[in-house]
Order: structure tokens, then C-alpha cells, then sequence
């Protein structure tokens, strides 16, 4: 069974940086594309992140560009999402999810992890 | 970047009932698209990829087509428990994006 565990969210001050992680399991997370999409509270889906499956390519949405980071370890089969000079419009629950097909670097997201909830506010 | 557009932002069915959510896509997207379910309180779940494909576990109630650059969501024999938020999700190229949500309510 496929699982994603988010962790590492909470209460941080604006200008401040978290780092989330997503702990893998149930498949080879070698193989697959992983992406981070946030939700504001209330509010639609954004994507945030997307890193290959061997991090050869990496893309950012522009309104996280040159604030966040993500990357993975295979050997850890975990993804994070390093966060800095967080604003208040970075307040959302922040999930990790999985592509659907073996080594593709778009597509569907056929796997989403419980999310974990970061609260940008002084 | 590509905008997906959906509508209706609400809908109210009844049980039994058969409803279509619609997401227009800003340029040709060549079906791919995806269709997403969320409940309150939980993620959202995968239902529908490259536009009329159904994901391993989905009831056969739902189904998607498309029609030039319009995509649908076709939910028949409404249970109750597709009462939920429906995403759609363009993956033909980055940045991905989302459509806004329909709220389906069940009567």
C-alpha cells in the first residue's frame, strides 16, 4: 500500500524558514516523480514543487521561486520542501504527492500524503 | 500558464441523480487532464487521468470526455457519498494548475 507521511509543519514567524518532510512507502520511490501542492485554508490547490525521480529536473511555482527548496534522498525514501523567508500567503496545508506513471517528470497526481499544516503569522 | 476553468463553482443533486462538472482549458491541453475528489477534512483523491481514464478503485459511476479543449467530469446514480469538492488538474505542461473546485451537495 502506497503511503505518504508529511511532517514538519507548525506556527513560524514571518521571514522565517521550516523544512517539511515526506517519509515514502509501499512502492520503489526511486522511480517516481514527487511533487509538493499546498491548500489554503478554505481555498484551492496549488502546486508548489515537482522534483524527478532522480532529481535531474526540478520546477517551481513563480510565487515560491528562489524562496523554496525541494529535493529528495532515495537511500531515506523521503522528499522535502526547505522554506524560507516564509509569508503569510505560505499559510496552507502542504501535501506531498506521487505521479502516477514510472520516471515521468508530469503528470497526474495518483497518490497524496494527510498533509501537514504551516501557519505563517507573527 | 495554462488556465483551467470550471464550472459550476456549486451544484445541488439528489441521490440517484446524474451530474457534469465542466474545466476549460486556455489552449490545447491534448487530454491531459485529471479529475480529483475531495472530502472534507482529507486529501484529495485521484479519480480520472488523461482525461477519460479511470484510476484503479473508482467506481465505474464516474467516467470523463472531453470535447476540443472542454473536459467533463460525469457522475451518474449519485450515492451519498459523492457529496464532496471536485478538482480538475491540466498535467500536459508545467506549471501544473488546477481548476477552482465544484462543491457537489447532495440534496
Amino acid at each position: 500500500e502506497v503511503q505518504l507521511v508529511e511532517s514538519g509543519g507548525g506556527l513560524v514567524q514571518p521571514g522565517r524558514s521550516l523544512k517539511l518532510s515526506c517519509l515514502a512507502s509501499g512502492f520503489t520511490f526511486s522511480n517516481y516523480g514527487m511533487n509538493w501542492i499546498r491548500q489554503a485554508p478554505g481555498k484551492g490547490l496549488e502546486w508548489v514543487a515537482s522534483i524527478s525521480s532522480s532529481s535531474s529536473y526540478i520546477y517551481y511555482a513563480d510565487t515560491v521561486k528562489g524562496r523554496f527548496t525541494i529535493s529528495r534522498d532515495n537511500a531515506k525514501n523521503t522528499l522535502y520542501l526547505q522554506m524560507t523567508s516564509l509569508r503569510s500567503e505560505d499559510t496552507a496545508l502542504y501535501y506531498c504527492a506521487r505521479l502516477g506513471e514510472l520516471r515521468r517528470v508530469r503528470g497526474w497526481f495518483a497518490y497524496w500524503g494527510q498533509g501537514t499544516l504551516v501557519t505563517v503569522s507573527s | 500558464d495554462i488556465q483551467m476553468t470550471q464550472s459550476p463553482a456549486s451544484l445541488s443533486a439528489s441521490l440517484g441523480e446524474t451530474v457534469t462538472i465542466e474545466c476549460l482549458a486556455s489552449e490545447d491541453i491534448y487530454s491531459n487532464l485529471a479529475w480529483y475528489q475531495q472530502k472534507p477534512g482529507k486529501s484529495p483523491q485521484l479519480l480520472i487521468y488523461d482525461a477519460s481514464s479511470l484510476q484503479d478503485g473508482v467506481p465505474s459511476r464516474f467516467s470523463g470526455s472531453e470535447s476540443g479543449t472542454q473536459y467533463s467530469l460525469e457522475i451518474n446514480s449519485l450515492q451519498s457519498e459523492d457529496a464532496a469538492t471536485y478538482f480538475c488538474q491540466q498535467h500536459h505542461d508545467y506549471p501544473p494548475t488546477f481548476g477552482g473546485g465544484t462543491k457537489l451537495e447532495l440534496k
